[in-house]
């Protein structure tokens, strides 16, 4: 049982380059969130979606773009990528009935030059 | 705004010395508050739900403990594998977003 997977894992962009991370969760989870980490400022919600076809602003949305076509997989795109984009980006998945348990992917390294 | 603000923002333990995190909150009316456990370079793995005040939940050494302005992770007798990022976050009522703050690393040692 794979749990959540990000690909990739590690990327390097150049300023104005654009990229897509993809999340994948084999549990059959109605909400996926996408969450940026820094240094300092801890986890910060930038996208979610309650369901397929939906997704929803979080705290630090601005400079990314979200797809949620299929329910397994959130797409998270970053059309003209900017050196304050480097960070770490994890996904999480949860169930519907929220317990507030969410699992959440190994993480994905983002270097923007 | 909903915050979530831990401290301390590290601390350093000798096994067997045991201690308390801290998570104080502001969110307008509380679903739930959760604590998550986070090893460098992995994805945090969730330890607790808490809903309401006075609740408590146990698991090996660690006990969490809800107020209504605040959160404590008790860690009793600590083991060097005990060491890690604790993180703690929060859900208001009639959302399905998770607000979590900066967390707190934790290092014990041998």
């Amino acid at each position: 049982n794979a749990g959540v997977t990000q690909t990739p894992k590690f990327r390097v962009l150049k300023t104005g380059q654009s990229m897509t991370l993809l999340c994948a969760q084999d549990m059959n989870h109605e909400y996926m969130y996408w969450y940026r980490q820094d240094p300092g400022m801890g986890l910060r919600l930038i996208h979610y979606s309650v369901g397929e076809g939906t997704t929803a602003k979080g705290e630090v949305p601005d400079g990314y773009n979200v797809s949620r076509l299929k329910k397994q997989n959130f797409l998270l795109g970053l059309e003209s990528a900017a050196p304050s984009q480097t960070s770490v980006y994890f996904c999480a998945s949860g169930e519907r009935t929220n317990t507030g348990e969410l699992f959440f992917g190994e993480g994905s390294r983002l270097t923007v030059l | 705004e909903d915050q979530v603000t831990q401290s301390p923002e590290a601390l350093r333990l000798q096994e067997g010395e045991s201690s308390s995190l801290n998570c104080s909150y502001t969110v307008s009316g509380l679903r739930g508050l959760f604590w998550y456990r986070q090893d460098p370079g992995k994805g945090p793995e969730f330890l607790f739900t808490l809903y309401s005040a006075g609740e408590e939940k146990e698991k090996e050494r660690l006990k969490a403990t809800l107020t209504k302005k605040e959160s404590f992770l008790h860690i009793t007798a600590p083991k060097p594998e005990d060491s890690a990022t604790y993180l703690c976050a929060v859900q208001a009522r009639g959302t399905y977003k998770y607000i979590f703050g900066t967390g707190t690393r934790l290092k014990v040692l041998a």
